[in-house]
């Protein structure tokens, strides 16, 4: 079965700074793999996908992920970060076979930007 | 781009009522829809998938009887909570896909609170 683990719940950057979120998956074969952004109350917007090619993947709102299969991790990263973007991040995996095109979540990792 | 409404944004309704929430995609035929769940602070729980015409198919644990839904059409799916418990207040979120694979797009969600 497929699954994702999101290893840290809350980070806190200040503005400007750098941003990494870690994102580890577990699946048999190559996955099809996400990256959303929930504002509270709010639903889901996609920032970036990766099903094959390149392995460095360019999203909305200057986000980047990079798919290494070697480590099972598709992290994402923003070189600067603003304050507009404290929100929760969700990375998902997603059956790469089949019809069964069924996401699986992470528990989401909580941005906070200081001013 | 992909539009999904999601209506209503919130809902109050008292326990042993039942409540309908709405899925419409506004610009593309959603072949097929996804309803989750989420608690507070949490990741979304995949709670049932829907195609057009017909029957849904529950993840394991979501009562069938308890979450109706339907998919009658390419733009709009439903998901009625019938007689709701306090224990049923959660977010619920709709996402829609088209003849895209992982073309998913996310209502804004539903806040319901059952009182």
């Amino acid at each position: 079965a497929q699954s994702v683990t999101q290893p840290d719940i809350h980070i806190t950057v200040s503005e400007g700074a750098s941003l990494e979120l870690r994102c580890n998956y577990s699946y048999g074969a190559t996955p099809y793999l996400f990256w959303y952004v929930q504002s509270p109350g709010q639903g889901l917007q996609l920032l970036l996908k990766y099903f094959s090619g390149d392995t460095l993947v360019q999203g909305i709102k200057g986000f980047e992920a990079e798919f290494k299969r070697s480590q099972s991790s598709f992290n994402l990263r923003k070189p600067s970060v603003h304050w507009s973007d404290a929100a929760e991040y969700f990375c998902a995996v997603g059956n790469s076979g089949g019809s069964n095109y069924k996401l699986t979540f992470g528990k989401g990792t909580l941005l906070t930007v200081n001013p | 781009g992909a539009v999904v409404s999601q209506h209503p944004s919130w809902v109050i309704c008292k326990s042993g009522t039942s409540v309908k929430i709405e899925c419409r995609s506004l610009d593309f035929q959603a072949t097929t829809m996804f309803w989750y769940r989420q608690f507070p602070k949490q990741s979304l729980m995949l709670m049932a998938t829907s195609n057009e015409g017909s029957k849904a198919t529950y993840e394991q644990g979501v009562e069938k009887d308890k979450f109706l839904i339907n998919h009658a059409s390419l733009t709009l799916s439903t998901l009625t909570v019938t007689s709701a418990h306090p224990e049923d207040s959660s977010f619920y979120i709709c996402s829609a896909s088209g003849t895209t694979i992982y073309g998913y797009t996310f209502g804004s969600g539903t806040r319901l609170t059952v009182v």
